[in-house]
């Protein structure tokens, strides 16, 4: 069974273009989490769908970034403009439900220059 | 606000030694605690999860972690190191038991083995 998939992997952009990153969860798993790290700094929480649905943004930054699930399956991770700080590895987990175990894929490194 | 604290963001063992990775939470409520590890070019893969069961908890790779709510600490264990544990380690609270895919993560232990 294919786990977590993530892509691109890596990807540089200028500071000010958009970016698209997008993540393919185990097949079944309703619960798709976003996450992020910064240079240096924690892994910090970002968003959490039930299947198409938002269950809780709490984490995401600002207003540049936009996730959607359509359909409830792979979900993207779009950052429009992207800004210097944006800069850092983001990673997708999914679960079969909310009190299980989340599987994380490899993440994908974004840098901002 | 639930918080976890790594103590050493690198740690260095000889090859056999004992690991120890250290890990401090503060948390109002009962928590959910986890270790992930992350190998070169890999994601995070858990290694073990603590959720108010048994306070000693074995895991993956032969490595264990004990719960004492007394010092709010979940340290990892491995009696010998192998080459191949050379990787990063996080330690995480899940907020609530409703949701232990939501984790707020401490800032990330590499271990690294010398031969």
């Amino acid at each position: 069974e294919a786990g977590v998939t993530q892509f691109p992997s890596h990807s540089v952009i200028e500071k000010g273009q958009t970016v698209t990153l997008r993540c393919d969860p185990i097949s079944g798993h309703d619960n798709l989490y976003w996450y992020r790290r910064v240079m240096g700094k924690e892994i910090k929480f970002l968003l959490h769908f039930v299947k198409e649905s938002k269950q809780d943004e709490s984490g995401m930054p600002n207003n540049r970034f936009l996730a959607e699930r359509t359909g409830g399956t792979y979900s993207t991770l779009k950052v429009q403009p992207a800004e210097l700080e944006d800069s850092g590895v983001y990673f997708c987990a999914s679960a079969t439900g909310m009190n299980t175990e989340a599987f994380f894929g490899q993440g994908t490194r974004l840098t901002v220059v | 606000a639930q918080s976890v604290t790594q103590l050493g963001s690198h740690v260095s063992v000889s090859e056999g030694a004992l690991v120890l990775l250290r890990c401090n939470y503060s948390s109002s409520v009962p928590p959910y605690l986890f270790w992930y590890v992350q190998y070169p070019n890999q994601g995070l893969q858990l290694l073990l999860k603590y959720t108010s069961a048994a306070t000693l908890v074995k895991g993956i790779n032969g490595f264990e972690a004990e719960f004492k709510k007394s010092e709010t600490s979940f340290h990892l264990t491995k009696p010998s190191a192998h080459m191949s544990d050379a990787a990063e380690y996080f330690c995480a609270v899940s907020p609530t038991s409703s949701n232990t895919g939501k984790l707020i993560f401490g800032q990330g232990t590499t271990l690294q083995v010398k031969p």
